[in-house]
């Protein structure tokens, strides 16, 4: 079966220093990854993909992921968080034939003061 | 560019009645939605795709009858809860994608069943 794991249901940073939100997969055939974010009562939204190409992907607020094929990973990373990157993170991959997505059981990101 | 709407953004209603959700993409046309439902402190879990004009696929485990989906356009889907109980409560997240790998999230709609 296809699956997206998230280790790590809460992930605490330091305003300044860099985060990383940890993301590993299960695809069969070419994954196509993804990262969102999501604020309390509010949908989803994108951070960045990985179709092909370079492993390093960047995206929207400074955030940037690398994806690994050899560990299966796709780990989502930040040089120095805020504390407005306080959310809910969600990784996932297209399954399905291509057209479903399938979500990680996200990581709660906290940075304090 | 793609935004995503849902209305309402949270519904109260009792048990036994219906509530009606509304998907709608605002500047694109989408020929594919789909339907999460998310519970507290979960993940998204995807409960049926629909694409315009066409049956609404559900996935394992999604009563059909329970939760109706209707893509009458390229710009709106919408969720039916017939008969809503309580364990219905939940938050419900559409998407809708114009083409492959790209998905846009609404905001999510809160329903509450009492």
């Amino acid at each position: 079966a296809q699956s997206v794991a998230q280790p790590e249901d809460q992930v605490n940073v330091a305003e300044g220093n860099p985060l990383t939100v940890k993301c590993t997969y299960s695809v069969s055939g070419n994954p196509y990854l993804f990262w969102y974010v999501q604020y309390p009562n509010r949908g989803l939204q994108f951070l960045l993909k990985y179709i092909t190409g370079d492993n390093l992907v960047k995206g929207s607020y400074g955030f940037e992921a690398e994806f690994n094929k050899s560990q299966t990973s796709f780990h989502l990373k930040k040089p120095s968080a805020l504390v407005s990157d306080s959310a809910l993170y969600f990784c996932a991959a297209l399954t399905g034939g291509g057209n479903k997505l399938t979500f990680g059981t996200g990581t709660q990101l906290k940075v304090e003061l | 560019g793609a935004v995503v709407s849902q209305h309402p953004s949270w519904v109260i209603c009792k048990s036994g009645t219906s509530v009606k959700i509304e998907c709608r993409s605002l500047d694109f046309q989408a020929t594919t939605m789909f339907w999460y439902r998310q519970f507290p402190k979960q993940s998204l879990m995807l409960m049926a795709t629909s694409n315009e004009g066409s049956k609404a696929t559900y996935e394992q485990g999604v009563e059909k009858d329970k939760f109706l989906i209707n893509h009458a356009s390229l710009t709106l889907s919408t969720l039916t809860v017939t008969s809503a109980h309580p364990e219905d409560s939940s938050f419900y997240i559409c998407s809708a994608s114009s083409r492959a790998y790209e998905q846009y999230f609404g905001p999510g709609t809160r329903l509450t069943v009492t």
